[in-house]
């Protein structure tokens, strides 16, 4: 079965310290790759995702993830933090090439960024 | 509407109660997922409805939860005999394209 894992469970920074979220799949056919993000209090949203191409990916707030198809890892980065950063960060996988259209995340990691 | 709607928010219950979760997804969606998320763990796939088709139920973890969906609208998730593993949060995803799910605020359930 397809399986997420995400190294760190709870990661406490300050402002303006640089964050990478580590994150691994075990499945070796051709995946897509998310990482959602949830705000205190909101909806988990898509941050960004990997589809095909340039394997370094930029989404929204300045964040990025780097697809490494050889270490089947897609780490998350933010070279400055913010506040605003604090927040639970997943990463998510679904197979393509089968019938499988289930997205499978990983257990989170929670953000914390101080002042 | 705007996006996917979850209702109720929160909800506690006691043990060996039903409950019934609902979501409203985005109009025009034609795909529905409900998961699970319990304190401390990643999200945990329970059903996928996609248009008319049968849905896939091979993430329900036991037979006293199901789920039913009316044409590409609402979904009602029911939860029987409700135990205290069974507290987490649900969540509702819709979505046009298995690659692009938008999620609900979730259900907050805790079962006493």
């Amino acid at each position: 079965a397809q399986s997420v894992s995400q190294h760190n469970h709870h990661v406490i920074l300050s402002e303006a310290a640089s964050l990478e979220l580590g994150c691994n799949y075990s499945y070796g056919g051709t995946v897509n790759l998310f990482w959602y993000v949830q705000y205190p209090g909101q909806h988990l949203q898509l941050l960004l995702k990997y589809f095909s191409g340039d394997p370094l990916v930029k989404g929204i707030k300045g964040f990025e993830a780097e697809f490494i198809k050889s270490k089947f890892s897609f780490n998350l980065r933010k070279p400055s933090v913010q506040w605003s950063d604090t927040a639970e960060y997943f990463c998510a996988v679904i197979r393509l090439g089968s019938n499988d259209y289930k997205l499978s995340f990983g257990a989170g990691t929670t953000v914390t960024v101080r002042a | 509407g705007a996006g996917v709607s979850q209702s109720p928010s929160n909800k506690v219950t006691e043990k060996g109660k039903d409950v019934e979760l609902r979501c409203d997804p985005i109009s025009g969606h034609t795909a529905l997922y409900w998961y699970r998320q319990r304190l401390g763990q990643g999200l945990e796939f329970l059903i996928y409805f996609q248009g008319n088709s049968a849905p896939d139920k091979s993430g329900l973890p036991s037979d006293r939860f199901s789920a039913e969906r009316t044409g590409e609208s609402v979904s009602t998730l029911t939860i029987q005999r409700t135990q205290q593993e069974d507290s987490a949060v649900y969540l509702c995803a819709s979505s046009v394209e298995v690659t692009n799910l938008f999620f609900g605020p979730g259900t907050r359930l805790t079962v006493l």
